[in-house]
C-alpha cells in the first residue's frame, strides 16, 4: 500500500470547516483513500472513502485531486465532538496484509 | 445491533502467563483483524481472517495465535505474555470486498508486569 503524509496537528474553530489534508503520491490506480477517526482511545472509526471521484456522506466529504496524489476530508461544521485523530490510509482492497496505519492528524476543534 | 465487541476491557498479565481476548461481530461480515496500537505508533496488524477457517499474518504476527471459531468469532491468544506486549488491543472487521471499510471493537487495554 501507498505510505500517506499528513500534517501532525491542526486546530479549527467550532463551527468552521475543517480540512484535512494528505499526501499520497505513489499511490497506485487500484488503491482507495479510506479516512478514519480515532476519538481519545475508542476504537478507530470508518469516515468516508473514495477512487477518482469527490465523495459526500453525512459524515464529511472527500476531495480527491485530478492526479491522485493527495486528498482532502472536508467536515464542514466542525463541532467539539469533531476533536480526534483522523487517519488517511491508501489500501488496495485486494490486499489485506499490507495495510498501513500512519500516526493521523490530531485535530483539535476550539469554543 | 452491537457490531463489533470485545472482551476484557481491561487486563493486566504477569511475564510468562496466558489470556485469550475475544471479539465478536454481529454484522455479517466475512473478513476479521487484529491489530495492536502502542503510544507513538499506529495501528499495527496481528493477524488476519478473510474467511472462515482462514487466518494470515500480519506485520507483527510473533508471540502471537488466533482462532477464527466460526463467522462471528475470531480470537487472540498469548501464549506467554512479555511486557513488550503491552498495548491496545482491537479486533476490526470489514465491510464489503468492493469498498473494504473496517469496523472497530472499543479495543482491549492490555498490561504485561
Amino acid at each position: 500500500d501507498a505510505k500517506t503524509t499528513q500534517p501532525t496537528s491542526m486546530d479549527c474553530a467550532e463551527g468552521r470547516a475543517a480540512n484535512l489534508p494528505c499526501n499520497h503520491s505513489t499511490i497506485s490506480g487500484n488503491e482507495y483513500v479510506y479516512w478514519y477517526r480515532q476519538i481519545h482511545s475508542q476504537g478507530p472509526q470508518y469516515i468516508i472513502h473514495g477512487l477518482k471521484n469527490n465523495e459526500t456522506n453525512e459524515m464529511a466529504s472527500l476531495i480527491i485531486t485530478e492526479d491522485r496524489k493527495s486528498s482532502t476530508l472536508i467536515l464542514p461544521h466542525a463541532t467539539l465532538r469533531d476533536t480526534a485523530v483522523y487517519y488517511c490510509i491508501a489500501h488496495y482492497a485486494g490486499n489485506n496484509r499490507k495495510l498501513i496505519w500512519g500516526l493521523g492528524t490530531s485535530l483539535a476543534v476550539n469554543p | 445491533n452491537a457490531g463489533v465487541t470485545q472482551t476484557p476491557k481491561f487486563q493486566v498479565l504477569k511475564t510468562g502467563q496466558s489470556m485469550t481476548l475475544q471479539c465478536a461481530q454481529d454484522m455479517n461480515h466475512n473478513s476479521m483483524y487484529w491489530y495492536r496500537q502502542d503510544p507513538g505508533m499506529g495501528l499495527r496488524l496481528i493477524y488476519y481472517s478473510a474467511s472462515e477457517g482462514t487466518t494470515d499474518k500480519g506485520e507483527v504476527p510473533n508471540g502471537y495465535n488466533v482462532s477464527r471459531l466460526n463467522k462471528r468469532e475470531f480470537s487472540l491468544r498469548l501464549e506467554s505474555a512479555a511486557p513488550s506486549q503491552t498495548s491496545v488491543y482491537f479486533c476490526a472487521t470489514v465491510g464489503q470486498a468492493i469498498s473494504y471499510e473496517q469496523y472497530f471493537g472499543p479495543g482491549t487495554r492490555l498490561t504485561v508486569t
